[in-house]
């Protein structure tokens, strides 16, 4: 069965930093592409980062071009996001989701708050 | 640029059929989409993906009452024999190198 597991969300204040951690199981991690999603709260679903099977291509939302990061560990099954300089806009659920092109799949987010 | 529209709510009967719409917009009418699920209070759940012919691919386990269709720009979710959980949001989602794009989503009311 597929599990994606989401962790690392929290309050921090703005201008900080935080690093969120999606880990795989029950399918081959390295052969999907991976994205991030967010949701604030109440709000719809907004595309975040896009990260390759092998990492070769990466894209990133408006929003966060620049002060998100996405990255992964095929070796280790997991998937990264490292956010800098958050504001208080944000503020969302991150989801990680498997290839949302085809044979897409969901993990259950974590929240991240901004507020000093 | 690429958009999806979507109605913002919809309602239906308990055990009736529902058809919920989402447009894409000019110059992207042969887009493929995907749809998913969002109950009250959890993540999303992928549904399927779906085609400009019509076609699609439903994710795991996602029952037979699921099922989606296409017309020009449109592509459809029709969802029958309703149950009350299938009262959730209703998000289309489409892509084109580098981004992912996201409907507003439809809220669906189960009366």
């Amino acid at each position: 069965e597929v599990h994606l597991v989401e962790s690392g969300g929290g309050l921090v204040k703005p201008g900080q930093s935080l690093t969120l951690s999606c880990v795989a199981s029950g399918f081959t991690f390295s052969t999907y592409g991976m994205n991030w999603v967010r949701q604030a709260p109440g709000k719809g679903l907004e595309w975040v980062a896009s990260i390759s099977i092998s990492s070769t291509y990466i894209y990133y939302a408006d929003s966060v071009q620049g002060r998100f990061t996405v990255s992964r560990d095929n070796a280790n099954n997991s998937l990264f996001l490292q956010m800098n300089s958050l504001r208080a806009e944000d503020t969302a659920f991150y989801y990680c989701a498997r290839d949302l092109r085809a044979d897409g799949y969901w993990g259950q987010g974590t929240l991240v708050t901004v507020s000093s | 640029q690429l958009v999806l529209t979507q109605s913002p709510s919809a309602s239906a009967s308990l055990g009736a059929s529902v058809n919920l719409t989402c447009t894409l917009n000019s110059g992207h009418t042969r887009y493929a989409i995907a749809w998913h699920q969002q109950q009250p209070d959890r993540g999303p759940r992928y549904l399927m993906k779906l085609n400009n012919d019509g076609s699609h691919t439903k994710g795991d386990g996602i029952p037979d009452r699921f099922s989606g269709s296409s017309s020009g720009a449109d592509r459809y979710l029709t969802i029958s024999s309703l149950q009350s959980e299938d009262e959730a949001d209703y998000y289309c989602q489409t892509w084109d190198t580098g981004i992912l794009v996201f409907g507003r989503g439809t809220k669906l009311t189960v009366v």
